[in-house]
């Protein structure tokens, strides 16, 4: 168990509908970072946040957001969902300042766009 | 430009010993990474080097970088049935670029 918990485990939806991912970090971990897995793109980085500020941004489509609150936890929102968004979504967490990038993984959320 | 390249599969006999190669780009990366993911689970570190080292042991892993040629490998030594995973290396350019991953099976 990494200390990392995301929610829901599953999440089954239809095209055009939107949908929030949540992501709890480790206790003392600032960072959160969203990631994509699916098939064909394999592991992609999406968007980290950093204490409440967005700190680095990969390939996030501009149908995605993502923001972190005051108590650290982060949100995933993906909107007007298209079939190619189903995937694996992952957090993950770190402290900042530590070991490099060490990060800590979440066991991920699965959309499936139907 | 940021390209993580990794051979997509590894098939080894229990008892052997696995080697996984990757090859990365950016020659500024800080840190290089190992992770491992099991069926249905998320991605678990397994170690990792420092740009400035050529080699890290910890217990049956052995991390190997040749910086010059930006390969980086992992050996698994004594490998068993539960080290049967995808296995991915990253590359740390202020953010991680994956490998495709790495799936290893071990035949009993």
């Amino acid at each position: 168990d990494s200390g990392v918990t995301q929610t829901p485990k599953h999440l089954i939806t239809a095209t055009g509908q939107r949908v929030t991912l949540r992501c709890s970090p480790r206790s003392g971990d600032l960072s959160v970072y969203w990631y994509q897995q699916s098939l064909d793109q394999g592991l992609q980085f999406l968007i980290q946040y950093y204490n409440g500020e967005e700190r680095a941004k990969g390939n996030i489509l501009e149908r995605f957001s993502a923001q972190q609150f005051p108590d650290l936890h982060s949100e995933l929102n993906l909107s007007s969902l298209e079939l190619g968004d189903s995937a694996l979504y992952f957090c993950a967490s770190s402290v900042v300042g530590g070991f490099g990038n060490e990060q800590f993984f979440g066991p991920g959320t699965r959309l499936t766009v139907l | 430009g940021e390209d993580v390249e990794q051979s997509l599969f590894l098939s080894v006999r229990e008892g052997d010993s696995s080697v996984i190669n990757c090859t990365y780009t950016d020659s500024s990366s800080t840190y290089l990474y190992w992770y491992k993911q099991e069926p249905g689970a998320g991605l678990q570190l397994l170690t990792y080097i420092f740009s400035n080292m050529d080699m890290k042991q910890d217990q049956r892993l052995t991390v190997l970088l040749n910086k010059k040629d930006k390969h980086l490998s992992l050996r698994i030594a004594d490998t068993q049935t539960g080290d049967s995973a995808i296995y991915f290396c990253a590359e740390d350019t202020g953010k991680l670029i994956f490998g495709q991953g790495t799936t290893l099976q071990v035949k009993p």
